[in-house]
């Protein structure tokens, strides 16, 4: 069974600083890895994804995740935080499954979250 | 551009009431879902859609019902309201449920149950 692991339920930096949010995974086969984020009173967007193309994945608003199989991991980066990067963060896998009706779906399993404080 | 809809934002129930949360996106998606968001446990897949006619059970399913007659719309029943239902409810959906390479969610509703 697939499951994510994010180390740190929160995260504070100060602004202009790195940012760096830890994600593992454990997966049976290769996976897709994603980051949504959340901000206050909203549903989820997403961020970037992996589908086993490049390792280094760029995703909005300056963020970036990079694929280290060996590891199993799938951390976040953004060189530089800003306030309006303030949010919740999500780390999510993906595997191919079947429902009892045979039909195969993407069955996504989500990270506990991480919320991200940005001091001025 | 709509997206996802769900309706209403904010609701309160008592023990024992049942109530429907509704969901429509207007994206022609096939795959449609509900989570539940609790703090400190992420989101959790209730009930899931690949297409109408078809739904199953995602990781806690019991005390919700749905049922998909069109690719539009993906009501939530809540059949008997317990507490322990107290939580924000994300409606998703995506284009194409094999990958689900990106999911568009509501703006949530937020539920109480005394």
């Amino acid at each position: 069974a697939q499951s994510v692991t994010q180390l740190g339920s929160h995260v504070s930096v100060s602004e202009g600083a790195l940012v760096l949010l830890r994600c593992n995974y454990s997966s049976s086969v290769p996976p897709y890895l994603f980051w949504y984020v959340q901000y206050p009173n909203q549903g989820l967007q997403l961020l970037l994804k992996y589908t086993s193309a490049a390792t280094l994945v760029k995703g909005i608003n300056g963020f970036e995740a990079e694929f280290k199989k060996s590891e199993t991991s799938f951390h976040l980066t953004k060189p530089s935080a800003h306030m309006s990067d303030a949010a919740e963060y999500f780390c999510a896998v993906s595997d191919r499954e079947s429902n009892a009706g045979g039909t195969s779906y993407g069955k996504l399993t989500f990270g506990q979250g991480t919320i991200l404080t940005v001091h001025p | 551009n709509a997206g996802v809809t769900q309706t209403p934002k904010f609701q309160v129930l008592k023990t024992g009431q049942s109530m429907t949360l509704q969901c429509a996106q207007d994206m022609n998606h096939e795959y449609m879902s509900w989570y539940r968001q609790d703090p400190g446990m992420g989101l959790r897949l209730i009930h899931y859609s690949v297409g109408a006619g078809i739904t199953d059970q995602g990781e806690v399913p019991n005390g919700y019902n749905v049922s998909r007659s069109t690719t539009e719309d993906f009501p939530l029943r809540l059949l008997s309201a317990a507490p322990s239902q107290t939580s924000v409810y994300f409606c998703a959906s995506s284009l194409n449920p094999v990958t689900n390479e990106k999911l568009f969610f509501g703006s949530g509703t937020q539920l109480s149950v005394l």
